[in-house]
């Protein structure tokens, strides 16, 4: 089954940009959406956008301007990158398949992985 | 400040009833856009409880259940067990933000 994994610092300076990958596993990252959501420590969910593996993209409209999204079908990954970062962006950051027009939700999350914005 | 409210918590002792509620309005679960439902255990990543507002996905007890009407949709849980501790959230698309929106969370207690 499809599995995925998100990678990337840890620790990123205020000003500077988050960068993280996610890689699926088991099966073909073609033809499909892919999210990236974050959450903030004892808060809820937060949807920051969706790519398909055409490039296509969807961003959240309260972080467009900061959010670059990214497809690379030959490594089977996709990726983020948020600029210009605040300590607003601490979180942990999920990387989930879906939504599609289709339905089904995001049905398949990574782990998460934490990013802390800190100089 | 999510579009979609849920309340902050429920609570109800072991095989007990409970439903979590998720208000929106017609910019997005009024539209028809369908509501997805969340689970998320203490450390874990969420997992999808029911997908287009009542179908449960292969795997997931069929003591979840969702429904949707109008501008709300309700996600319940029947026969209440302590596994059922966690945070819930339903999710949708909204057409005037033009993206897909997370409600605040419920959290659910068993007492």
């Amino acid at each position: 089954q499809v599995q995925l994994q998100e990678s990337g610092p840890g620790l990123v300076k205020p000003s500077e940009t988050l960068s993280l990958t996610c890689s699926v596993s088991g099966g073909s990252i073609s033809s499909d959406y892919w999210s990236w959501i974050r959450q903030p420590a004892g808060k809820g969910l937060e949807w920051i956008g969706r790519i398909y593996t055409s490039g296509s993209t969807n961003y959240n409209p309260s972080l467009k301007s900061r959010v670059t999204m990214s497809v690379d079908t030959s490594k089977n990954q996709f990726s983020l990158k948020l600029s210009s970062v605040t300590a607003a962006d601490t979180a942990v950051y999920y990387c989930a398949r879906g939504p599609r027009p289709s339905g089904f939700g995001m049905d398949v999350w990574g782990q998460g992985t934490t990013v802390t914005v800190s100089s | 400040q999510s579009v979609l409210t849920q309340p902050p918590s429920v609570s109800g002792a072991p095989g007990q009833r409970v439903t979590i509620s998720c208000t929106g309005s017609s910019a997005n679960i009024g539209a028809g856009y369908d509501v997805h439902w969340y689970q998320q255990l203490p450390g874990t990543a969420p997992k999808v409880l029911i997908y287009g507002n009542s179908n449960r996905p292969s795997g997931v007890p069929d003591r979840f259940s969702g429904s949707k009407s109008g501008t709300s949709a309700s996600l319940a849980i029947t026969g209440l067990q302590a596994e059922d501790e966690a945070d819930y959230y339903c999710q949708s698309y909204d057409s005037s933000l033009s993206g897909y929106v997370f409600g605040t969370g419920t959290k659910v207690t068993v007492l």
